[in-house]
């Protein structure tokens, strides 16, 4: 057990919906990181947040957004849901050290 | 901009066989290395990651993995395989100077342990 909690675990949903992906991060670790895994694309990273702030950026789609709230728990929400957005998406939290620890990830599928 | 090649999809090996799976990067700066192992249906673990000091750096459940600056390369090693180390491997890679805080992953490299 990583210490990283994302729910839920599975969501279907169709085209064109709006859903919301919740981590919670290690005791501690100031920083969140999001991920997108799919089989074509590897894992890319989608954006990180430390302390509530937005930290660094990667190639995260402008329908997609996220926020870290003072509780230190983060939500990734995906608007005008498509086809290709079907992925794992992982949550990862980090300490000052540098190393992540993952969390079993969401499970989104489109239709 | 910083990156990260895993240049092999797959790697093969007989039990008890050493392994190694390959990594290079590229970086302005320091950068800081990491390796993640990730199991069916699950999610990345990290085993292990150089920063700074000793080339060697030893991990999780017996891997090592060897910095070199002049290779720009950090390839995971084990000197036995075992069936169950068969899963996915990510090398990854933070430009300290630059990036900052954005961790770039490799496309990753599936290890497959036959008995």
């Amino acid at each position: 057990d990583s210490g990283v909690t994302q729910t839920p675990k599975h969501l279907i949903t169709a085209t064109g919906q709006r859903v919301t992906l919740r981590c919670s991060p290690r005791s501690g670790d100031l920083s969140v990181y999001w991920y997108q895994q799919s089989l074509d694309q590897g894992l890319q990273f989608l954006i990180q947040y430390y302390n509530g702030e937005e930290r660094a950026k990667g190639n995260i789609l402008e329908r997609f957004s996220a926020q870290q709230f003072p509780d230190l728990h983060s939500e990734l929400n995906l608007s005008s849901l498509e086809l290709g957005d079907s992925a794992l998406y992982f949550c990862a939290s980090s300490p000052w050290t540098g190393e992540a620890f993952f969390g079993q990830g969401t499970r989104l599928t489109v239709v | 901009a910083q990156s990260v090649a895993q240049p092999e999809d797959q790697v093969n090996v007989a039990e008890g066989n050493p392994l190694t799976v390959k990594c290079t990067y590229s970086v302005s700066g320091n950068p800081y290395l990491f390796w993640y192992v990730q199991y069916p249906n699950r999610g990345l673990q990290f085993l292990l990651k150089y920063i700074t000091g000793d080339n060697l750096v030893k991990g999780s459940y017996g891997f090592e993995a060897e910095f070199n600056k002049s290779q720009t390369s950090f390839h995971l090693k084990k000197p036995s395989a075992l069936v169950s180390d068969s899963a996915l491997y990510f090398c990854a890679v933070r430009d300290v100077k630059t990036g900052g805080f954005k961790t770039i992953f490799g496309a990753g490299t599936r290890l497959f342990v036959k008995a």
